[in-house]
């Protein structure tokens, strides 16, 4: 059974980068069709995604990022990084990663991990 | 403000059957497929259809979806104090190149 788990530091400081990694179990991030992706909830807010990465292609970021966001897979580790710079308090939230059926349809999670920025 | 539209809540009485809007444009759901999430804070989001339509496995048939033009809904019957939970409508907008969301609906059990 496919399983992801996210690991990273839970308080990141304003203007630094945060760093999360997703490591997969039960199954490869080398698996044609599927690809890898991270989203977050910010506290009162909604779900939004930061972008997605197939194991052998380019990232898709959300433009919204404003170019702060950087996503790599080692397919040798079986696990895919997400690297967020300048942080503000706006990026606090719960970060999840997942895969996707296709680019959008994300059917199996992580639990998450609270990411909160602050001095 | 997000670029698909839903209503922020919605609510129900058991057993009652309750539908959830979700209005886009033809930059996304008007030429994307729509998908739709599950999501209880504190917890794993729950793809409950995919490709406008498509249930994943284990997602029961009290769960349906629709999508008309720029517009989709997904209707959950026999309404279950367990379905109270935020809905997610996603689609991919070819404008902006990316996943978007719609702002999500509180869906309250009475």
């Amino acid at each position: 059974q496919l399983q992801l788990q996210e690991s990273g530091p839970g308080l990141v400081k304003p203007s630094e980068t945060l760093s999360l990694t997703c490591i997969v179990s039960g199954g490869s991030i080398s698996s044609t069709g599927h690809y890898w992706g991270w989203f977050r909830r910010p506290p009162g807010k909604g779900l939004e995604w930061i972008g997605n990465i197939y194991f052998n292609g380019s990232p898709y970021y959300n433009p919204s990022l404003r170019s702060r966001g950087t996503i790599s897979a080692d397919t040798s580790k079986n696990q895919f990084s997400l690297k967020l710079s300048s942080v503000t308090a706006a990026d606090t939230a719960v970060y999840y990663c997942a895969r996707l059926r296709g680019v959008v349809a994300a059917d199996s999670w992580g639990q998450g991990t609270l990411v909160t920025v602050s001095s | 403000q997000s670029v698909l539209t839903q209503p922020p809540s919605a609510s129900g009485t058991p057993g009652q059957r309750v539908t959830i809007s979700c209005s886009g444009s033809n930059s996304n759901i008007g030429t994307n497929t729509v998908n739709w999430f599950q999501h209880l804070p504190g917890t794993a989001p729950k793809l409950l259809v995919y490709t406008n339509t498509q249930r994943p496995s284990g997602v029961p048939d009290r769960f349906s979806a629709s999508k008309s033009g720029t517009s989709a809904s997904l209707a959950i019957s026999g309404l279950q104090s367990e379905d109270e939970a935020d809905y997610y409508c996603a689609a991919w907008d070819d404008n902006l190149s990316g996943v978007i969301f719609g702002g999500g609906t509180k869906l309250t059990v009475l």
